[in-house]
Formats: structure tokens, sequence, C-alpha cells
């Protein structure tokens, strides 16, 4: 069964750093999104990504945030100097399409820790 | 935007129903209501999705009340394997077309006792 994956699972940066998340999703979809979770706290969405432009952003995706799609396979996530604050647990999806409310497929996540 | 809002957590006996409920008092008429699932150290997984009418699927069953204020997803028969974060969603359209937000509720922490 084809799923989305992300790398690394676990990234550890200093504070100010710039990091880059990344995420291969399913293949034949369209429709990309980046969501975090803080521990112990409700998952946040970031951005949706369709047509290689954003489609929604959160508040929380502010300047220090980027997404790109560089090669038709990948999907990454760039906070440009990271705080402290960052440190969550980030998650990639993708659907196949959105209208109609087609599902998300969901990443395993990568954990960024900021110190 | 509009909001959802769920117990903190619940309990059910195995192979007896459970119904989740949440409450999306200020859903708008485009939006849809989802649910998903977060079993522990995983992302999170689609159960269902309803706009309107009653949903079933061979994960779950979702009831959407008529002034589709409040909706329940319900476990028809609760196994230890369904023990998870349940997260009522509320998908709204943006500005443009197929522009789409996900805002995710607290989330029920579901226990199943053996």
């Amino acid at each position: 069964e084809p799923e989305v994956t992300q790398t690394p699972s676990h990234q550890v940066t200093q504070m100010g750093q710039e990091v880059i998340l990344r995420c291969v999703p399913i293949s034949n979809h369209l429709y990309f999104y980046w969501y975090r979770q803080i521990l112990g706290q409700k998952v946040e969405f970031l951005v949706s990504f369709y047509n290689n432009e954003i489609s929604e952003k959160s508040e929380i995706f502010d300047d220090q945030f980027s997404v790109e799609r560089p090669d038709g396979s990948n999907f990454t996530l760039k906070i440009r100097s990271t705080k402290l604050e960052d440190s969550a647990m980030y998650f990639c999806a993708s659907s196949e399409w959105a209208e109609g409310a087609y599902e998300q497929y969901f990443g395993p996540g990568t954990r960024l820790t900021v110190t | 935007d509009a909001k959802t809002t769920q117990p903190n957590s619940m309990e059910s006996n195995e192979e007896e129903p459970v119904h989740l409920p949440c409450n999306h008092s200020t859903i708008s008429g485009t939006d849809y209501i989802h649910w998903y699932r977060q079993l522990p150290s995983q992302g999170p997984e689609y159960v269902i999705h309803g706009l309107t009418s009653n949903v079933n699927n061979r994960m779950a069953s979702l009831a959407i009340a008529e002034d589709r204020k409040s909706s329940t997803l319900i476990l028809h028969r609760a196994t230890l394997r369904d023990a998870a974060v349940y997260y009522c969603i509320l998908r709204f359209s943006g500005g443009g077309s197929g522009t789409y937000k996900y805002i995710f509720g607290t989330g029920t922490r579901l226990k199943v006792l053996a």
C-alpha cells in the first residue's frame, strides 16, 4: 500500500539555525499539507499546497516558514531561523484531490527538537 | 474560523459501541466534518467524513445533527486497537477554488477496557 514518508525521523538543531524537513507524498496525489503537533497538544494546520503554490496557510505559518516541491516527488518545509517554540512533531500529508473532501494520508512525522 | 469542542477523554468496554461527540456550533454551510484518529506515536489516520447526511464505512458511522451544529462518531464494537485520540475536524473553504483549511479539535482520548 502506498504511503507518505518523511525524513529525518528526528532532527535536533540549535536555535537560529535553518532546518529542512522532507516528505515524499503518495505519487498520484495532488494536494499536500504540513501540520505540527507540540508535545501533548492537538494537531495544528500549517499550510496546504496545490499546483505548485500555497493554497491556504494558518497564522502559525509566518515568514520564517516556506514550502517547496523541488522535483515533482519531494515536498519540503523549511524553517529559516528556528526558535525554541518550533520544537514539535511535524506531519506531512497528501490527498488525491480536495474537492469532495478526499481523505488525507499522513506520514509518520519528523520530531524537531530546537535547543 | 469555526472550531470544534470534544470531551477530553472517554472510556469504553471492549466489544461495546462507543459514541464520541463533537460540537461545532459555528460551522458554516460548506464546511465538511472529518474525523481522524491518532494512535500512539503515529500520524493521524482518516476515519470518516460527511457534510449533511449520516455516513457509514467499514471503520465507523458518522451521525450529523440536522442543524449540523454537532456530530457523533460511532464505533460499533470497540476493540483494544481502537484506543487512540479521536479528532473532530472542520474542513472549510478558503478564498479560492480548491483551497481548504483543516482545523483540528483538541481530541478525545478513548480508552478501551478489556
